[in-house]
């Protein structure tokens, strides 16, 4: 079965910039499309990235996505880190008519 | 603007049933779908499953097949998620997300809506 893999946790100062990765395994990730979504606590998801590099407006260009196919993964990089970035990050994509999540990485901005 | 909203949290005891409605406004109900999702205490995000708010067609996660019914109301523009046989597990907050350019996509979210399961 397809899964996406994050890293747990990532860490960076404000005005810096971050990149959270989400790694496919047993499936091409390339195959379908991946959205990121950003939950802080207390709140519902909001979607920052769709489609692989899409932003839904109102979501400031600091965000962007990207998909590295030599690697299998799939990308979120927020620069000019601000303190209300720190939230949790979920990838998301689908195969087989199925929706996958990673298991999301949270994001400290110091 | 897209807009979805939730009903109130939920306690129920094991056994039993739950709906969650999800009303929507703000794009054509029926040029989209409707996704639901939850989250656990110290879980991740799960996919429950999908409804077309065009002709009512399903697509249930595998885990919640056997027990989890997706409708629609056109006429209130409004989705309904029914889990059955609920056990402490059920215990989370449960979303529902507007479909995007693919139905499995996920453009707009609701607030969620908490349901907790508890003798």
């Amino acid at each position: 079965n397809f899964m996406l893999t994050q890293p747990h946790s990532v860490s960076e100062s404000p005005g810096k910039t971050v990149t959270i990765s989400c790694t496919g395994i047993s499936g091409n990730i390339a195959s379908n499309y991946v959205q990121w979504f950003q939950q802080r606590p207390g709140s519902a998801p909001t979607t920052v990235i769709f489609e692989d590099r899409q932003r839904p407006s109102g979501v400031p260009d600091r965000f962007s996505g990207s998909v590295d196919y030599s690697s299998n993964s799939a990308s979120l990089t927020i620069s000019g880190l601000k303190p209300e970035d720190e939230a949790e990050y979920f990838c998301q994509s689908y195969d087989n008519n199925n929706v996958v999540f990673g298991g999301g990485t949270k994001l400290t901005v110091l | 603007q897209v807009q979805l909203v939730q009903s109130g949290a939920e306690l129920k005891k094991p056994g039993a049933s739950v709906k969650v409605s999800c009303q929507t406004s703000g794009y054509t109900f029926t040029s989209s779908g409707i996704n639901w999702a939850r989250r656990a205490p110290g879980q991740g995000l799960e996919w429950m499953g999908w409804i077309s708010g065009y002709n009512g067609d399903t697509k249930y996660a595998q885990k919640f097949q056997d027990r989890v019914i997706m409708t629609t109301d056109k006429s209130t523009k409004t989705a309904y998620m029914e889990l059955r046989s609920l056990t402490s597990d059920d215990t989370a907050m449960y979303y529902c997300a507007k479909s995007g350019s693919y139905f499995l996509i996920f453009d707009f979210w609701a607030q969620g809506t908490l349901v907790t399961v508890s003798s």
